[in-house]
């Protein structure tokens, strides 16, 4: 069963629009959110996270939203530049230590 | 600061073949995680030490997989014997411990295996 799904495997956008990646999750319990950013032949990069007590967290030019009773959470991207084209992961887990669940990824290509 | 060292970058093998892979976390990070990311898919724990402890390691396949850090700083990672199903990038990542948050927590650039 997947616990985090991100059901776009990918997105196209043009340099300097929107970029909004989408991520469901079922385990009500988890509490912590976090997005990676991957590039091919190296490891997953800490991008953005967010807390279950809050519904908005803004980093620049990157925003996670949190809708817990919709269990869904995207992040934007704005605006987007052809250096965030990557694989972004969404992760999840609840306080204690627990493991970090990845959802399948979304490849964001950025068009210049 | 360096970060997180795995080696080899990529290894091709046969099935029923066995392979190690080695990591180096970053300095004075005392929990070490391994992950296996089959093609298309996010990465999955497979097992979590605390310095040369074992913390989790329930969804590592016990019959084939083993994995050690006897000082508490490097791991690796074994399989034996090689399935077609284990070809994956091996991911290992560290943070300071487990106060520090996951977003503390550095991948290294993993270990690409084929198992033909």
């Amino acid at each position: 069963d997947q616990q985090v799904k991100q059901n776009s495997p990918s997105l196209s956008v043009q340099e300097g629009r929107i970029s909004i990646l989408n991520c469901d999750y079922t385990n009500s319990m988890f509490d912590y959110f976090l997005w990676y950013k991957k590039y091919p032949a190296e490891g997953p990069t800490f991008l953005i996270s967010i807390s279950s007590i809050k519904d908005k967290n803004e980093d620049g030019r990157f925003t996670v939203f949190l809708n817990k009773s919709a269990k869904h959470l995207s992040l934007h991207i704005v605006p987007s530049q052809p250096g965030d084209s990557a694989v972004y992961f969404c992760a999840a887990y609840y306080s204690g230590n627990t493991p970090l669940v990845f959802g399948k990824g979304t490849r964001l290509s950025v068009i210049a | 600061e360096a970060g997180v060292a795995q080696s080899p970058r990529y290894k091709i093998i046969e099935k029923r073949q066995s392979v190690a892979f080695w990591c180096n976390p970053i300095s004075g990070h005392a929990t070490l995680y391994w992950y296996q990311q089959i093609l298309g898919q996010g990465p999955k724990l497979l097992i979590q030490f605390q310095n040369n402890g074992v913390v989790d390691d329930s969804q590592l396949p016990k019959d084939r997989f083993s994995a050690e850090r006897l000082k508490g700083v490097d791991s690796t990672l074994k399989i034996q014997p090689a399935k077609l199903e284990d070809s994956a990038v091996y991911l290992c990542a560290s943070r300071r411990g487990p106060a520090a948050g996951y977003n503390e927590q550095f991948f290294g650039p993993g270990t690409r295996l084929t198992v033909l």
